[in-house]
């Protein structure tokens, strides 16, 4: 079972809706990430964040916001999100960050923006 | 040119079959290699890293050829609970010194009764 949880499960929501996506894990991982995954497609890299510093925003729009605050927990603001943002949004933590270690994934949030 | 690429598929193959799948990077600096597997609406489960040595976990041997780039993932004896889609990951230079994972588009598997 996944050491990496995600809440909530599913999302539905508006594209004048404000949500919060949100994440932990308990394994003392120091390095968090957010991917985006749409279907039959691979995931791709969003943020990432080590020791509570966001060290990559792979050109994501503004309408997503990240927030890390402590080393357990990630959340994924959402406001103003177009239907082309539906997708799978996973949420992994490493040991560390230096681009060698394995990431242990979230079973991923699954958002609908109608 | 995809930084890594694999056979998307679909493989079928029956039940006891042996499959490979094939990965090819295209940088050479790269240094850590996994294979993930990833169920229907699930999220990315590690199935193993991949050692330069090559390595096996039972009835699953992954190999690296470093002056090829490529990298490759064995299954014998197929089992029913092996249909998955098999991701690729290598981790590649990112921006500066920093590098991240990178996922093929993986290949997927249907192990037929």
């Amino acid at each position: 079972d996944t050491e990496v949880t995600q809440t909530p499960k599913h999302l539905v929501m508006g594209m004048t809706n404000k949500k919060s996506l949100k994440c932990e894990q308990h394994m003392g991982h120091r390095a968090m990430y957010w991917y985006k995954q749409k279907a039959k497609k691979p995931p791709e890299l969003m943020f990432v964040y080590s020791y509570e510093k966001l060290s990559i925003n792979e050109s994501v729009p503004s309408r997503f916001s990240p927030e890390c605050p402590n080393s357990s927990l990630l959340n994924l603001h959402l406001h103003a999100l177009q239907p082309e943002d539906s997708a799978l949004y996973l949420c992994a933590s490493s040991q560390d960050w230096t681009g060698g270690e394995t990431q242990y994934f979230g079973p991923g949030t699954r958002l609908l923006v109608l | 040119r995809k930084e890594v690429e694999q056979d998307p598929g679909p493989f079928n193959v029956p039940e006891g079959a042996t499959v490979a799948f094939n990965c090819t990077y295209s940088n050479s600096a790269s240094q850590s290699f996994f294979w993930y597997r990833q169920d229907c609406r699930k999220e990315p489960k590690l199935l193993m890293s991949v050692y330069s040595s090559g390595n096996e976990d039972g009835r699953f041997t992954a190999q690296l050829n470093r002056a090829s780039q490529y990298i490759s993932l064995l299954i014998r004896d197929s089992k029913l609970s092996d249909s998955a889609t098999y991701l690729c990951v290598v981790n590649v230079l990112s921006s500066g010194s920093a590098r991240q994972l990178t996922f093929g588009s993986g290949t997927q598997l249907t192990v037929l009764p």
